[in-house]
Parts: C-alpha cells; structure tokens; sequence
C-alpha cells in the first residue's frame, strides 16, 4: 500500500509565475488537507477536502491560492502570481474515513520562488 | 483558541542519553494528542498517538503520557541513537469530524556518537 504521494518535491518559479502542486493520498483515502510550512515553523493547516467538496479552506490566503480533489486523479494545489513569501514547504496528509484523527503525511514539495 | 507549545531546541545530546521533549497544549475539550517526526529533507511520520487522557502512547522506545491535569504530552526516550536526529512535532486535534492538526513549532534533536 503506496503511501500519501506529492509531486513534484523541488519547484523552483520565478515571481508572478504559477506553481502547481500535486497529492494523491493513500489507497482507500478520500479526505485530504495541505499544511504549509515556513522555514524554522511549524506546519500550518491550509485547506480541507473531500472528493469534489472543499470543506474547510479556513487557513488559505484568501487571493491567488486555491484547491481542488476532482474525482479522478490528484489533489491539486495552485499559487497562481507566486511571490517569495510563498517559498516553503508544502505538505500533503489523508486520513481514512473511520480514522479522522490521525493523517499520514506526503514527502512534500518544497517551493523556491526566485 | 487551540496551541500547542513545546520546548525550543536544538536540543544536543550524546548517544544513549535520555531524551525529554516538553509539550504543553491549550484546548477547549478533550483533543488527541500526537508526535511527529520529520527527519531531513522528508515528510512527517507518526510517531505515536494518545486519545485520552492518562493515555501513553509508545513506539521506537520513545513514549508520551497523556496529562490532563498539567496539559501536557511530554516526549521521553531512555537512550537515544544518532538514528533519533530529527525534528520532533508535537501536535493536537479535537475530536470533531474533520478537524486540522494543530502544530508546536518542533524541537531539532541531535544526537552524536
């Protein structure tokens, strides 16, 4: 059983370019969150969601972020207009439905915006 | 709100020391309460978990007891190795369906031969 999978793990972008970030959870998983991570922070919660259903986008930027989980294929993080703030860590995590309360993470992608 | 505080690192020790990381929380309810670990350059793992309280939760040798009465998960381990290097998370979430891990801001261990 593949574990929670991110692509890529290194983008670089320059500024005002769009970044695309890619997460496809574990076998038989259908919730997902994405956390960033700040250099020398903790992780950060970002958004919440289901297959087609976006349940908790409480800890987005409000402009130039957004997420999605179509029903096929991954989920998918885009940072449309990239700034050097939005260089970080980006973390990935599925839980099953009877587990809510333990996530298992992705690798990440670590964003670099030049 | 929800947060978690633990102890500022790095924290240095030499092989087979003893290895305590502080984890305090604040929370409205009866949240699970968790350890992470991230070694360079990956993804967090589960360390281990505790759902209520007086709960200990153990993996690897590393242990954490669930304190409601001083709100904390501290982190122990008897003897450490060079392999336990990482940055260790201290983590909550409340019960509720859906709810997102709460963050400490991580402890860099480093243990050297």
């Amino acid at each position: 059983n593949a574990g929670v999978m991110q692509n890529p793990r290194h983008l670089v972008r320059r500024r005002g370019q769009e970044a695309r970030l890619r997460c496809s959870p574990m076998k038989g998983h259908s919730h997902v969150y994405w956390y960033r991570q700040l250099p020398e922070e903790g992780l950060k919660f970002m958004v919440y969601l289901q297959k087609e259903n976006i349940i908790d986008e409480s800890g987005m930027p409000k402009e130039r972020f957004s997420a999605e989980f179509p029903k096929e294929g991954p989920s998918i993080l885009r940072i449309q207009q990239v700034v050097r703030g939005d260089s970080a860590a980006y973390f990935c995590a599925s839980h099953a439905p009877e587990g809510r309360e333990t996530q298992y993470f992705g690798p990440g992608t670590r964003l670099l915006v030049l | 709100g929800n947060s978690v505080t633990q102890m500022e690192g790095p924290v240095t020790l030499s092989e087979e020391a003893f290895l305590t990381i502080n984890c305090t929380y604040t929370a409205t309810g009866y949240p699970s309460l968790f350890w992470y670990v991230q070694y360079p350059g990956e993804g967090l793992q589960l360390l281990l978990k505790a759902t209520k309280a007086d709960d200990k939760g153990s993996n690897k040798g590393f242990e954490a007891t669930y304190r409601k009465e001083t709100t904390s998960f501290h982190l122990e381990k008897g003897s450490v190795q060079v392999s336990d290097s990482a940055v260790y998370f201290c983590a909550l979430t409340s019960n509720q369906a859906g709810t997102a891990l709460i963050f400490g801001k991580g402890t860099t261990l480093s243990v050297s031969s």
